[in-house]
């Protein structure tokens, strides 16, 4: 079975620390995501990356930055948090892009003080 | 761009009764549809895709869902609901134009009743 890890479950921090969120993937996926999860707005893309050291921005990447250095790890990154991103954070990774299909981690629940 | 719709941020169903989620898409090439579902705590995992072969497409949990392309619908339907199917339901959609970006509607949580 893909298994993706979300490093934390669950994070408090204060305005304006810098905070990395970890995703590992262990099936040698090419493409990775990141995406926030608020009530009533589904899942928003904040970065992606179809291959490794490759990034493209999403739909909301304003405040966020990503780092993929190997295959199987992806990064994400906020520079001074705000309390307008305390949100679910959920990592995700696909074979390739003609497979389609999303395999998701548990998510991280981001809560900026 | 690619869009997805969903109607009804909420639905509650009896037990035994049909589950109707309704989803609709916009993109100007065939795209590939997509139902996720997501217990409470949980991550998403996929219930069901269209990759363009048969329009009507069964996943796990006896769910289904039909392609139609004139009506750019996606709904997905389960004939006999269960209480183990409350959950959140997100419809998605990627495309060649998108860059194959999977783009989610806003989700529905479905309640059953007992």
């Amino acid at each position: 079975d893909v298994k993706v890890t979300q490093s934390s479950r669950y994070l408090v921090k204060r305005t304006g620390e810098k905070v990395f969120l970890e995703c590992v993937q262990d099936m040698d996926h090419e493409n990775m995501f990141w995406y926030r999860q608020d009530p009533g707005l589904g899942l928003r893309l904040i970065y992606f990356s179809y291959d490794v050291k490759m990034k493209e921005k999403g739909d909301i990447p304003e405040g966020y930055s990503v780092s993929r250095e190997k295959k199987e790890r992806f990064s994400l990154i906020l520079e001074s948090a705000s309390t307008n991103q305390t949100s679910m954070y959920l990592c995700a990774s696909r074979q390739d892009r003609a497979t389609g299909e999303l395999f998701f981690g548990e998510g991280s629940r981001l809560t900026v003080l | 761009a690619q869009s997805v719709t969903q109607l009804g941020s909420h639905v509650s169903v009896s037990e035994g009764a049909l589950v109707l989620l309704r989803c609709n898409y916009s993109s100007s090439v065939p795209p590939y549809l997509f139902w996720y579902v997501q217990y409470p705590n949980q991550g998403l995992q996929l219930l069901l895709k269209y990759t363009s072969a048969a329009t009507l497409v069964k996943g796990i949990n006896g769910f289904e869902a039909e392609f139609k392309k004139s009506e750019t619908s996606f709904h997905l339907t389960k004939p006999s609901a269960h209480m183990s199917d409350a959950a959140e339901y997100f419809c998605a959609v990627s495309d060649l134009n998108g860059g194959f970006k999977t783009i989610f509607g806003a989700g529905t949580r479905l309640f059953v009743k007992a």
